[in-house]
Protein backbone atom coordinates (compact mmCIF):
# COMPACT_ATOMS: atom_id res chain seq x y z
CA UNK A 1 0.00 0.00 0.00
CA UNK A 2 2.46 2.67 -0.71
CA UNK A 3 0.69 6.09 -1.76
CA UNK A 4 0.32 6.86 -4.95
CA UNK A 5 3.31 9.66 -6.27
CA UNK A 6 1.80 13.43 -7.14
CA UNK A 7 4.28 16.41 -7.90
CA UNK A 8 4.62 17.63 -3.94
CA UNK A 9 3.85 21.78 -5.28
CA UNK A 10 2.66 22.99 -8.53
CA UNK A 11 2.10 26.68 -9.16
CA UNK A 12 -0.05 29.23 -11.95
CA UNK A 13 -1.34 32.06 -12.55
CA UNK A 14 -4.77 33.28 -12.52
CA UNK A 15 -6.48 32.25 -15.92
CA UNK A 16 -3.81 29.61 -16.53
CA UNK A 17 -3.97 25.75 -16.56
CA UNK A 18 -2.16 23.34 -14.43
CA UNK A 19 -2.39 19.75 -14.30
CA UNK A 20 -1.50 17.52 -11.32
CA UNK A 21 -0.39 13.95 -12.22
CA UNK A 22 -0.60 10.95 -9.67
CA UNK A 23 0.97 8.17 -10.80
CA UNK A 24 0.25 4.53 -9.07
CA UNK A 25 1.20 0.86 -10.14
CA UNK A 26 -1.06 -1.44 -12.76
CA UNK A 27 -2.25 -2.77 -9.01
CA UNK A 28 -4.42 0.74 -8.38
CA UNK A 29 -4.66 3.41 -10.81
CA UNK A 30 -3.82 1.35 -14.15
CA UNK A 31 -5.98 -1.22 -13.60
CA UNK A 32 -9.28 0.08 -12.19
CA UNK A 33 -11.08 3.06 -12.85
CA UNK A 34 -11.61 3.93 -9.60
CA UNK A 35 -9.47 7.24 -9.30
CA UNK A 36 -10.53 10.24 -7.18
CA UNK A 37 -9.35 13.77 -6.35
CA UNK A 38 -9.85 15.49 -2.93
CA UNK A 39 -9.10 19.25 -2.91
CA UNK A 40 -8.10 20.69 1.03
CA UNK A 41 -7.63 24.09 2.16
CA UNK A 42 -5.85 24.98 5.51
CA UNK A 43 -7.68 23.65 8.85
CA UNK A 44 -10.89 21.90 6.43
CA UNK A 45 -11.94 18.74 5.69
CA UNK A 46 -11.19 17.48 2.24
CA UNK A 47 -14.06 17.71 -0.59
CA UNK A 48 -14.63 15.74 -3.52
CA UNK A 49 -13.79 16.81 -6.71
CA UNK A 50 -13.83 14.36 -8.91
CA UNK A 51 -14.86 10.42 -9.21
CA UNK A 52 -14.34 7.87 -11.17
CA UNK A 53 -11.39 9.13 -13.19
CA UNK A 54 -13.22 11.69 -15.05
CA UNK A 55 -16.89 12.44 -13.41
CA UNK A 56 -17.75 15.87 -11.40
CA UNK A 57 -20.07 15.73 -8.53
CA UNK A 58 -22.66 18.67 -8.90
CA UNK A 59 -21.65 21.97 -7.59
CA UNK A 60 -17.45 21.69 -8.90
CA UNK A 61 -16.80 23.85 -11.70
CA UNK A 62 -16.35 22.61 -15.05
CA UNK A 63 -13.14 24.00 -14.45
CA UNK A 64 -11.73 20.94 -12.95
CA UNK A 65 -11.26 17.85 -15.11
CA UNK A 66 -9.77 14.38 -14.84
CA UNK A 67 -8.22 11.79 -16.93
CA UNK A 68 -5.90 8.56 -17.02
CA UNK A 69 -3.28 7.05 -18.72
CA UNK A 70 -2.17 3.92 -18.11
CA UNK A 71 -0.91 4.15 -14.47
CA UNK A 72 -1.02 7.81 -14.15
CA UNK A 73 -4.32 9.84 -13.49
CA UNK A 74 -4.32 13.40 -13.91
CA UNK A 75 -6.18 16.25 -12.47
CA UNK A 76 -6.43 19.64 -14.87
CA UNK A 77 -7.97 22.88 -13.19
CA UNK A 78 -8.81 25.44 -16.21
CA UNK A 79 -8.50 29.03 -15.55
CA UNK A 80 -7.01 29.56 -12.35
CA UNK A 81 -8.84 31.22 -9.79
CA UNK A 82 -7.12 32.24 -6.42
CA UNK A 83 -9.65 29.74 -4.50
CA UNK A 84 -7.84 27.14 -6.36
CA UNK A 85 -5.33 27.38 -4.28
CA UNK A 86 -5.08 24.79 -1.94
CA UNK A 87 -3.78 20.41 -1.03
CA UNK A 88 -5.06 18.11 -4.09
CA UNK A 89 -5.15 14.42 -3.37
CA UNK A 90 -6.11 11.37 -5.72
CA UNK A 91 -7.08 8.20 -4.78
CA UNK A 92 -7.84 4.86 -6.10
CA UNK A 93 -8.32 1.55 -5.06
CA UNK A 94 -5.24 -0.76 -4.48
CA UNK A 95 -6.73 -4.00 -4.76
CA UNK A 96 -8.17 -6.56 -2.32
CA UNK A 97 -10.50 -4.08 -0.71
CA UNK A 98 -7.72 -1.75 0.17
CA UNK A 99 -7.44 1.96 -1.01
CA UNK A 100 -4.51 4.22 -1.67
CA UNK A 101 -4.10 8.07 -1.40
CA UNK A 102 -1.15 9.93 -3.51
CA UNK A 103 1.34 12.25 -1.17
CA UNK A 104 -0.40 15.51 -2.07
CA UNK A 105 0.08 18.36 -4.19
CA UNK A 106 0.61 22.13 -2.90
CA UNK A 107 -0.95 24.55 -5.40
CA UNK A 108 -0.43 28.06 -5.46
CA UNK A 109 -1.86 30.20 -7.48
CA UNK A 110 0.54 33.05 -8.37
CA UNK B 1 -28.35 18.20 4.95
CA UNK B 2 -25.55 15.86 5.91
CA UNK B 3 -23.83 15.86 8.95
CA UNK B 4 -20.58 13.56 10.34
CA UNK B 5 -19.37 14.75 13.74
CA UNK B 6 -16.27 12.92 14.95
CA UNK B 7 -15.79 12.72 18.88
CA UNK B 8 -12.98 11.07 21.16
CA UNK B 9 -9.67 12.57 20.26
CA UNK B 10 -7.25 13.33 23.03
CA UNK B 11 -4.16 12.52 24.84
CA UNK B 12 -3.33 8.94 25.37
CA UNK B 13 -0.14 7.20 26.06
CA UNK B 14 1.56 4.43 23.82
CA UNK B 15 0.35 1.46 24.14
CA UNK B 16 -3.03 2.02 25.61
CA UNK B 17 -6.21 2.11 23.74
CA UNK B 18 -9.14 5.31 22.34
CA UNK B 19 -12.16 4.77 20.47
CA UNK B 20 -13.18 7.13 17.91
CA UNK B 21 -17.07 7.83 17.28
CA UNK B 22 -18.83 9.50 14.01
CA UNK B 23 -22.10 10.78 14.76
CA UNK B 24 -23.87 10.76 11.18
CA UNK B 25 -27.34 12.80 10.68
CA UNK B 26 -29.18 13.94 7.93
CA UNK B 27 -28.89 10.88 5.68
CA UNK B 28 -29.82 7.36 5.71
CA UNK B 29 -27.09 6.05 8.03
CA UNK B 30 -27.90 2.24 7.53
CA UNK B 31 -27.60 2.53 3.46
CA UNK B 32 -23.68 3.93 3.34
CA UNK B 33 -20.59 2.18 3.79
CA UNK B 34 -18.44 4.13 6.01
CA UNK B 35 -14.90 4.44 6.42
CA UNK B 36 -11.93 6.29 8.32
CA UNK B 37 -9.26 8.50 6.76
CA UNK B 38 -6.67 9.76 8.94
CA UNK B 39 -4.07 12.39 8.25
CA UNK B 40 -0.99 13.97 10.11
CA UNK B 41 -1.23 17.89 10.74
CA UNK B 42 0.52 19.21 7.48
CA UNK B 43 0.89 16.05 6.01
CA UNK B 44 -1.04 13.51 3.37
CA UNK B 45 -4.11 11.70 3.89
CA UNK B 46 -3.97 7.99 4.70
CA UNK B 47 -7.04 5.29 4.06
CA UNK B 48 -7.51 3.45 7.25
CA UNK B 49 -10.80 1.19 7.28
CA UNK B 50 -13.94 0.65 5.48
CA UNK B 51 -16.92 -1.13 7.11
CA UNK B 52 -20.53 -2.47 4.59
CA UNK B 53 -23.56 -0.95 4.89
CA UNK B 54 -24.57 -3.56 8.05
CA UNK B 55 -21.51 -4.07 9.30
CA UNK B 56 -20.54 -7.90 7.84
CA UNK B 57 -17.48 -6.72 6.60
CA UNK B 58 -14.48 -4.77 7.56
CA UNK B 59 -11.22 -4.06 6.23
CA UNK B 60 -8.04 -2.36 7.08
CA UNK B 61 -4.72 -0.70 6.00
CA UNK B 62 -2.04 -3.15 6.92
CA UNK B 63 -0.59 -0.46 8.92
CA UNK B 64 -3.48 -0.75 11.42
CA UNK B 65 -4.97 -4.33 10.85
CA UNK B 66 -4.37 -5.96 13.82
CA UNK B 67 -4.92 -3.37 16.05
CA UNK B 68 -7.89 -0.96 14.94
CA UNK B 69 -11.50 -2.40 14.79
CA UNK B 70 -13.97 -0.50 12.78
CA UNK B 71 -17.74 -1.05 13.58
CA UNK B 72 -21.24 0.60 13.11
CA UNK B 73 -24.38 0.76 15.52
CA UNK B 74 -27.01 1.49 12.61
CA UNK B 75 -29.89 1.96 15.47
CA UNK B 76 -27.60 5.59 17.04
CA UNK B 77 -26.40 6.31 13.11
CA UNK B 78 -22.55 6.21 14.58
CA UNK B 79 -19.59 4.84 13.63
CA UNK B 80 -16.71 3.96 15.85
CA UNK B 81 -13.43 3.39 15.57
CA UNK B 82 -11.37 1.28 18.53
CA UNK B 83 -7.69 1.83 18.39
CA UNK B 84 -5.13 -0.22 20.42
CA UNK B 85 -1.69 -0.31 20.81
CA UNK B 86 -1.74 3.11 20.12
CA UNK B 87 1.73 4.64 18.72
CA UNK B 88 3.16 7.90 17.77
CA UNK B 89 2.08 7.62 14.84
CA UNK B 90 -1.11 7.18 15.18
CA UNK B 91 -1.10 10.67 16.72
CA UNK B 92 -2.85 12.30 13.66
CA UNK B 93 -6.06 13.78 12.84
CA UNK B 94 -8.98 11.07 12.19
CA UNK B 95 -11.68 11.85 9.74
CA UNK B 96 -14.74 9.34 9.11
CA UNK B 97 -16.29 9.85 5.55
CA UNK B 98 -19.31 8.51 3.66
CA UNK B 99 -18.55 6.28 1.32
CA UNK B 100 -20.18 6.37 -2.55
CA UNK B 101 -19.74 4.19 -5.16
CA UNK B 102 -21.85 1.63 -6.92
CA UNK B 103 -19.85 -1.12 -5.32
CA UNK B 104 -17.33 -1.13 -2.40
CA UNK B 105 -14.13 -1.35 -4.22
CA UNK B 106 -15.19 2.05 -6.30
CA UNK B 107 -14.89 4.03 -2.84
CA UNK B 108 -14.72 7.57 -2.86
CA UNK B 109 -16.28 9.92 -0.40
CA UNK B 110 -18.98 13.00 -0.76
CA UNK B 111 -18.83 13.86 2.99
CA UNK B 112 -16.30 14.14 5.47
CA UNK B 113 -16.49 15.00 9.43
CA UNK B 114 -14.20 17.77 10.43
CA UNK B 115 -11.65 15.30 12.18
CA UNK B 116 -10.78 14.27 15.70
CA UNK B 117 -7.03 14.60 17.10
CA UNK B 118 -5.57 11.53 18.67
CA UNK B 119 -2.32 12.68 20.48
CA UNK B 120 0.11 9.71 21.57
CA UNK B 121 2.23 10.46 24.45
CA UNK B 122 3.76 9.96 27.74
Amino acid sequence: QSALTQPRSMSGSPGQSVTISCTGTSSDVGGYDYVSWYQQHPAKAPKLMIFDVTKRPSGVPDRFSGSKSGNTASLTISGLQAEDEADYFCFSYAGSYTWVFGGGTKLTVL
Amino acid sequence: QVQLVESGGGVVEPGRSLRLSCAASGFTFRSYAMHWVRQAPGKGLEWVAVISTDGSNQYYADSVKGRFTISRDNSKNTLYLQMNSLTPEDAVVYYCARHRGAQLVAAYFDYWGQGTLVTVAS
